[in-house]
């Protein structure tokens, strides 16, 4: 199983929109409406921003928001903040659970 | 609500193995489907394997197939993942993480991956 395919980085501005996009196959990301999103700032784990590609767990702030296309998932995060700087993965079943390889924001 | 918490951090030589526990709190382990997740220094999440509540089974990632096993005790509430083999690629740090509770049943962590346990560093050198 390969690793699905992110942007190594991303950057924007404080209330500015990003969106970071998480490619993959028909085998995973296009097969399955299971693909979930994760922040981790340095030194923590994960947290789940994102599942069953557009839900967001409680707690999670409205800014943030999933999408697919075909094979491709994205993450879109708006009104960005100074604390949404981190890096952020994406993650899908494909019978097994494969993760992208990693994306890196920077809020200006 | 629900906790893990993992063991401490390991030092091995290579060739060695290690076991990495992650105890749960707050439910039991058999209502939970506990996953492995590892990040070496300054590299992503890499997915190692889990409990699959669908068929009742435990998956492994295949990169990790005859090197990693996953086990539970349910009379502890803990799980357990031992790597064997360990070479200086294995140094990273490890978590268990579950899947979610919605409407008052945990959801597989196929859907997503909302707890998860502090960590626990291995480190392999000679």
């Amino acid at each position: 199983q390969s690793a699905l395919t992110q942007p190594a980085s991303v950057s924007g501005s404080p209330g500015q929109s990003i969106t970071i996009s998480c490619t993959g196959t028909s085998s995973d990301v296009g097969s399955y409406n299971l693909v979930s999103w994760y922040q981790q700032h340095p030194g923590k784990a994960p947290k789940l921003m994102i599942y069953e590609g557009s839900k967001r767990p409680s707690g999670v702030s409205n800014r943030f928001s999933g999408s697919k296309s075909g094979n491709t998932a994205s993450l879109t995060i708006s009104g960005l903040q100074a604390e949404d700087e981190a890096d952020y993965y994406c993650c899908s079943y494909a019978g097994s659970l494969v993760f992208g390889g990693g994306t890196k924001l920077t809020v200006l | 609500q629900v906790q893990l918490v993992q063991s401490g951090a390991e030092v091995k030589k290579p060739g060695a193995s290690v076991k990495v526990s992650c105890k749960v709190s707050g439910y039991t382990l058999t209502e939970l489907s506990m996953h492995w997740v590892r990040q070496a220094p300054g590299k992503g999440l890499e997915w190692m394997g889990g409990f699959d509540p669908e068929d009742g089974e435990t998956i492994y990632a295949q990169k990790f197939q005859g090197r990693v096993t996953m086990t539970e005790d349910t009379s502890t509430d803990t799980a357990y993942m031992e790597l064997s083999s360990l070479r200086s690629e294995d140094t990273a740090v490890y978590y268990c993480a579950t899947g979610m509770l919605r409407f008052l049943e945990w959801l597989s962590p196929h859907y997503g991956m909302d707890v998860w346990g502090q960590g626990t560093t291995v480190t392999v050198s000679s």
